[in-house]
């Protein structure tokens, strides 16, 4: 079946520096991309859809500077958490569509110290 | 914008007894609606869906409902096992057009033994 692969699982990163996080479909072309967010018990927020080769559409109240997103290819999505702060650690999440319905990553848990 | 409201957010049941969560959608032009089981750190696992052209659909102890003119669905367990204990979200997506995945709140099963 189809599979995204996220990276890194988790990480820690100190207060004002960026962290990139990666989704790469491994066997299909991944035409859309979308990313959310999920905060400890709560559901997942979609923060911004992106198609291959064009700009991100974000959700209103999230941040394009701040959170910047790379389609360059049909297989490879990233997210780029700018100037992290300890309000955006959470746990971040891709799904691709391009298969059959929406595959996810398996998340990246951001802590922000 | 879409809305997807689901209740309740919490249910607590007896093992062998049934469960049912509710959700309603706003954007009438959904037509793709699917449930999701997540535990704590991984991924959404898709468990049921439905298209808006059936109104049911069954797959052996989980059922889905779906009430087009309501613009309401439900997740049906039957004979809850504890391993059933989760929480679930209900979706929805114009998915003919890659269109993005809005999720409700969340519901946290609690079956007890």
């Amino acid at each position: 079946g189809a599979v995204v692969s996220q990276h890194p699982s988790r990480v820690i990163c100190k207060s004002g520096t960026s962290v990139k996080i990666e989704c790469r479909s491994l066997d299909f072309q991944a035409t859309t991309m979308f990313w959310y967010r999920q905060f400890p018990k709560q559901s997942l927020m979609l923060m911004a859809t992106s198609n291959e080769g064009s700009k991100a559409t974000y959700e209103q109240g999230v941040e394009k500077d701040k959170f910047l997103i790379n389609h360059a290819s049909l297989t490879l999505s990233t997210l780029t958490v700018t100037s992290a702060h300890p309000e955006d650690s959470s746990f971040y999440i891709c799904s691709a569509t391009g298969f059959d319905g929406y595959t996810f990553g398996s998340g990246t848990r951001l802590t922000v110290v | 914008g879409e809305n997807v409201e689901q209740h309740p957010s919490t249910l607590s049941v007896q093992e062998g007894d049934s469960a049912v969560i509710k959700c309603t959608y706003s954007d009438s032009a959904s037509n793709y609606f699917p449930w999701y089981k997540q535990e704590l750190g991984k991924r959404p696992q898709l468990i049921i869906d439905i298209r808006s052209n059936v109104g049911e659909k069954k797959d052996q102890r989980i059922a889905v409902t779906l009430n087009k003119t309501a613009k309401h669905f439900s997740l049906h367990i039957t004979e809850t096992q504890p391993e059933d204990s989760a929480v679930y979200f209900c979706a929805a997506s114009r998915r003919d057009s890659s269109y993005k995945l809005i999720f409700g709140s969340g519901t946290r099963l609690l079956v007890r033994p």
